[in-house]
């Protein structure tokens, strides 16, 4: 089955700055890359996600790339807030296959 | 955005009874829903796909006599937690994903205690 694995499991970045989240998966089928945040106590929130048709994707100041060749996918936020700070979560599934196999979190603190 | 709704937000019961957890899609038809755990600090781990009209489809080491799940419509997924045990205190999550779109939406998430 499918493995998705993320790095950084914690990361800090000073208010306006960029972050970046990496994750890799294994299964060269998948080909739906979703990315969630989830605050503390509350449900992932879809902020943005990548077919395998498509290398690059951006809402704002998020923005996601996708290497099909390595298989791995990419999370940018740029211009850092506060509001930025949750847990982020990567997520691959494959072609007909609904589920979301999920990579391990990414704790982003933001510093004022 | 698509709607979903969990049921209910908080439960505390006592080790050995059972606890039943519903997930609702409330603008949208879902023939397919998803039954996640979640452990403090911990990612969310699938336990179960809930097939309307069929039987679930449980994950490797998800006890599917433990964790029953009934997809009674389109719009309604149950999950019964039986014969709970401290160790099945979580957090358990549904989505859903609209027919034909691959984005899926979380319900609010349900968390058990047993005591």
């Amino acid at each position: 089955g499918e493995n998705v694995e993320q790095h950084p499991s914690t990361l800090s970045v000073q208010e306006g700055d960029s972050a970046v989240i990496k994750c890799t998966y294994s299964d060269s089928a998948s080909n739906y890359f979703p990315w969630y945040k989830q605050e503390l106590g509350k449900r992932p929130q879809l902020i943005i996600d990548i077919r395998s048709n498509v290398g690059e994707k951006k809402d704002q100041r998020i923005a996601v790339t996708l290497n099909k060749t390595a298989k791995h996918f990419s999370l940018h936020i740029t211009e850092t807030q506060p509001e930025d700070s949750a847990v982020y979560f990567c997520a691959g599934s494959g072609f007909g296959n609904e589920k979301l196999t999920f990579g391990t979190g990414t704790r982003l603190t933001i510093i004022p | 955005g698509a709607v979903v709704s969990q049921h209910p937000s908080r439960v505390i019961c006592k080790s050995g009874t059972s606890v039943k957890i519903e997930c609702r899609s409330l603008d949208f038809q879902a023939t397919t829903m998803f039954w996640y755990r979640q452990f403090p600090k911990q990612s969310l781990m699938l336990m179960a796909t809930s097939n309307e009209g069929s039987k679930a489809t449980y994950e490797q080491g998800v006890e599917k006599d433990k964790f029953l799940i009934n997809h009674a419509s389109l719009t309604l997924s149950t999950l019964t937690v039986t014969s709970a045990h401290p160790e099945d205190s979580s957090f358990y999550i549904c989505s859903a994903p609209r027919q034909g779109a691959r984005e899926q939406y979380f319900g609010p998430g349900t968390r058990l205690t047993v005591t």
